[in-house]
């Protein structure tokens, strides 16, 4: 079946400087992206989401980035800091209501002090 | 306002034995979903609960079943222990209507460990 996936498993970062993570969707009817962060031994914990009428969306320290036409997904974080190591996964699903996610891999974000 | 919670932590459990996991949702939501976290990996869906009865699954076999009681909170059973079930699992909420049905928020874990 079709599936999320990361382009780069790990992403070693300055602290201060902005972090970049890509993800690649592969379902063209996807309609819902969400960006999670895991610390260690934790749940994922939620971040930002987008849904597929928008481009660009937002938050604090945080934007997300969708371009359907490459089904690619990003995930920007600036000045980052060291709590914001962790592991980020990208989730999608289609349709209105309750629904299934699917999750990709993940991309571990490592900050260098 | 509580988020998600589930018991217990960690669990240790030896090959053909049963395990029961419980969760109880985020204040105001009313939808459980289970998902599979096998190590270095993203979660896997398992099955999703609303209005007490299973909605939606995964692709994953029988011997993984649940239940949500009224109160919306939920337990997932697996029989039949295989060593392939050591994983974390997750359970999600998300809210009863509205907009944004699709937002799943997650609780801590449980930590299974099949010897």
């Amino acid at each position: 079946g079709e599936s999320v996936g990361l382009h780069l498993p790990t992403l070693s970062v300055q602290e201060g400087d902005n972090s970049i993570i890509n993800c690649a969707y592969s379902n063209s009817a996807s309609d819902y992206f969400i960006w999670y962060k895991q610390e260690s031994g934790k749940g994922p914990q939620f971040i930002i989401d987008i849904r597929s009428n928008m481009d660009k969306r937002q938050g604090q320290r945080v934007t997300v980035l969708l371009n359907k036409t490459v089904k690619h997904l990003s995930l920007q974080i600036a000045a980052t800091q060291p709590g914001d190591s962790a592991v980020y996964f990208c989730a999608e699903n289609y349709g209105t209501g309750r629904r299934a996610l699917t999750f990709g891999s993940g991309t571990r974000l490592q900050v260098q002090p | 306002d509580a988020g998600v919670t589930q018991s217990p932590t960690h669990l240790i459990k030896t090959r053909g034995q049963q395990v029961t996991l419980r969760c109880s949702p985020k204040s105001g939501h009313d939808t459980v979903s289970w998902y599979q976290q096998a190590l270095g990996q993203g979660p896997q869906f398992i099955f999703q609960y609303y209005e007490e009865e299973e909605r939606q699954r995964g692709n994953f076999p029988d011997r993984f079943s649940g239940h949500q009681f009224p109160n919306y909170s939920s337990e997932l059973n697996v029989n039949a222990l295989l060593l392939g079930d050591s994983a974390l699992y997750l359970c999600a909420s998300s809210s009863k209507g509205g907009d944004r049905q699709e937002t799943q928020y997650f609780g801590p874990g449980t930590r299974l460990l099949v010897l």
